[in-house]
């Protein structure tokens, strides 16, 4: 039973355009939402967070953003470049002491490929 | 090390043999992760250790899987009787703090794959 879905398995992308990748969750205790970005041969590496207490976090070219009542949230990246081709995965933690508070639980991941 | 190193890169296994897997997390870090990824999936969380007490190790598969951390820092995870379910790539993650009183960021390691004949 998938807590955490990544329902596109890829998505393809021309340079400069935007990039949105989805992620839905089903467990309502989840409260902390992290997306990680990984190359090939490499270990997962952070790109950003979200606290359920909020519905959009910004850094630079990456914007996260986060529907509660559809326990959805999306990764958006402007303008893609070709750099950014990896697999992205999504992952959710819930509160402290309860039974997800030490761990994260990732989804599937996605294939993004920015063509230039 | 300036990252998470973990060693062997690359573990070829028959059937039935024992493996070993180290992880050297970042220096001071106080929280240790393992986590297994199948081919196509995700991560999935095998078991946590804040400094050298093992918290949570509900993820292990069975009791093949053992994992130790004695001293807080350098981390073993060990597979007995190993079987071809068992292949997969096993990620080392650490923490600067305890889970969740951060930012719930963690580094991983590259990650050793195991393959089991």
């Amino acid at each position: 039973d998938q807590q955490v879905k990544q329902n596109s398995p890829s998505l393809s992308v021309q340079e400069g355009r935007i990039s949105i990748l989805n992620c839905d969750y089903t467990n309502s205790m989840f409260d902390y939402f992290l997306w990680y970005k990984k190359y090939p041969a490499e270990g997962p590496t952070f790109l950003i967070s979200i606290s359920s207490i909020k519905d959009k976090n910004e850094d630079g070219r990456f914007t996260v953003f986060l529907n509660k009542s559809a326990k959805h949230l999306s990764l958006h990246i402007v303008p893609s470049q070709p750099g950014d081709s990896a697999v992205y995965f999504c992952a959710a933690s819930g509160i402290w002491g309860g039974e997800y508070g030490n761990k994260l639980v990732f989804g599937a991941g996605t294939i993004l490929r920015v063509k230039s | 090390g300036a990252g998470v190193s973990q060693s062997p890169r690359y573990k070829v296994a028959k059937r039935g043999q024992d493996v070993a897997l180290r992880c050297d997390p970042i220096s001071g870090h106080v929280s240790l992760f393992w986590y297994q990824q199948a081919l196509g999936q995700g991560p999935e969380f095998l078991t946590y250790f804040q400094n050298e007490a093992q918290l949570d190790k509900s993820g292990l598969p069975s009791d093949r899987f053992f994992a130790e951390r004695p001293e807080g820092s350098v981390s073993t995870l060990k597979i007995q009787r190993t079987q071809q379910e068992d292949s997969a790539v096993y990620l080392c993650a650490s923490s600067v703090k305890v889970f969740r009183t951060n930012t719930g960021e963690l580094f991983f390691g590259e990650g050793s794959r195991l393959t089991v004949l």
